[in-house]
């Protein structure tokens, strides 16, 4: 069993709409949750970190965090052509010292 | 303020030569972590450095080595390089006492 998975997609969503991006983690001891965007040949780019559970906004995107089901979803509002790109899901452990897991990402594209 | 910094940007390599690559962490950054990501995947960790010293390691053979410096800033080695070394290699650094982490632009090392 993969530490951190996702669907890899791709996942299409119209210009407009709400992408609705999910992954789940092994770990029960994880405490520390990220979304990275990652555009094509480039590096990744932390856009989300969440810790509680719950949900955390931050302009167009939310972020979802469910413990009990080891469950952490992105959601992407007003969804325009430039957020396409592959969405990187990972967690942590409680301090700087822990390493992140990655899961393998989904690739998001948003249609005209 | 300058982000996470890495260079070369790419890299092409003979199959048993050896590698160097180098990142400079962002300001007030104290540990620094590499990470190998081969194409349609997510990150792997390799290892992380904080205090000049290798404080975790991931699932890498000894080939990989690393160094942190007195200024933060970090070596990743790779001896005997192997095809299967092709890959984009991200360095990330983070704030003391934090879990997030900032990628630099990677180094694209290509092994023929």
């Amino acid at each position: 069993q993969k530490e951190v998975e996702q669907n890899s997609g791709p996942l299409s969503v119209p210009e407009g709409a709400i992408a609705s991006l999910n992954c789940t983690y092994s770990d029960r001891g994880s405490q520390s949750f990220f979304w990275y965007r990652q555009y094509s040949g480039k590096s990744p780019e932390l856009i989300m970190s969440i810790y509680s559970n719950g949900d955390k906004e931050d302009g167009r995107f939310t972020a979802q965090l469910n413990k009990a089901s080891q469950y952490v979803s992105l959601l992407i509002r007003d969804s325009q052509p430039s957020d396409s790109a592959t969405y990187l899901c990972a967690v942590s452990g409680y301090s700087s010292a822990s390493k992140i897991i990655f899961g393998s990402g989904t690739r998001l594209s948003i249609r005209p | 303020d300058a982000g996470v910094t890495q260079s070369p940007t790419h890299l092409i390599k003979t199959r048993g030569q050896q590698v160097t690559l180098r990142c400079s962490p962002k300001s007030g950054h104290d540990t620094v972590s590499w990470y190998q990501q081969a194409l349609g995947q997510g990150p792997q960790f390799i290892f992380q450095y904080y205090e000049e010293e290798e404080r975790q390691r991931g699932n890498f053979p000894d080939r990989f080595s690393g160094h942190q410096f007195p200024n933060y800033s970090s070596e990743l080695n790779v001896n005997a390089l192997l095809l299967g070394d092709s890959a984009l290699y991200l360095c990330a650094s983070s704030l003391p006492g934090y879990t997030e982490a900032f990628f630099g632009q990677g180094t694209r090392l290509t092994v023929v």
